[in-house]
């Protein structure tokens, strides 16, 4: 089974509009961290939002906001007021116990302006 | 904030050569550095973990004789992909861990690296 699952390959939205990436996430560990990740043509993987299995609030970050369903096992990333600079690849990612992250197969995001 | 480097950011090479890949903490020492690889439009995927002073740990079906890896100190590791061949085409990108003071880790990517093996 995929530890990360993203159903979306790619998104078009209205400049201006938010928008939900979906993460889904299958694990057994009472303990583990959800990431999402940035990755723009050039290649540099972006940090944007941490949500921690224990945290009991949704973890925000300016315009990124993840919503957590611990139950549902989902970690959806809102971006509200996109911008066109919010074009790139978006990446879910897990890690659980130690350091490891395995990562989703991602969702390209265009946004029209 | 915490930067990581890689060098070089592009290389071309020929079929059967060796090509070496550094990847550098600059501001801070990583307690562990990772490597991965990613095809085009494919996700990333974990090669190895590699811990300053030990041997890397290798993901499974990752040929360690093949992607050599040496983690020289807290802030360099390195990545030699022995006799390229046009199948080893493709963004190698590291990561470095860094203990925040939370007491959780937190990976800083590189830029990547993009190989292509003629």
């Amino acid at each position: 089974a995929q530890k990360i699952t993203q159903t979306q390959p790619g998104m078009f939205v209205q400049e201006k509009e938010a928008v939900t990436l979906d993460c889904t996430y299958d694990t057994s560990d009472p303990s583990y961290g959800l990431f999402w990740y940035k990755q723009p043509s050039s290649g540099e993987m972006i940090f944007l939002i941490y949500q921690g299995s224990y945290d009991q609030q949704n973890a925000t970050e300016g315009r990124y906001s993840l919503n957590f369903q611990k139950a549902r096992k989902s970690a959806n990333l809102v971006i509200s007021a996109s911008q066109l600079g919010d074009s790139a690849m978006y990446f879910c990612a897990m890690r659980e116990g130690g350091e490891k992250l395995t990562f989703g197969t991602g969702t390209r995001l265009t946004i029209i302006p | 904030g915490a930067v990581v480097s890689q060098h070089p950011s592009r290389v071309i090479c020929k079929s059967g050569t060796s090509v070496k890949i550094e990847c550098r903490s600059l501001d801070f020492q990583a307690t562990t550095m990772f490597w991965y690889r990613q095809f085009p439009k494919q996700s990333l995927m974990l090669m190895a973990t590699s811990n300053e002073g030990s041997k890397a740990t290798y993901e499974q079906g990752v040929e360690k004789d093949k992607f050599l890896i040496n983690h020289a100190s807290l802030t360099l590791s390195t990545l030699t992909v022995t006799s390229a061949h046009p199948e080893d085409s493709s963004f190698y990108i590291c990561s470095a861990s860094f203990l925040l003071r939370t007491g959780s880790d937190e990976q800083f990517f590189g830029p990547g690296t993009r190989l292509t093996v003629l």
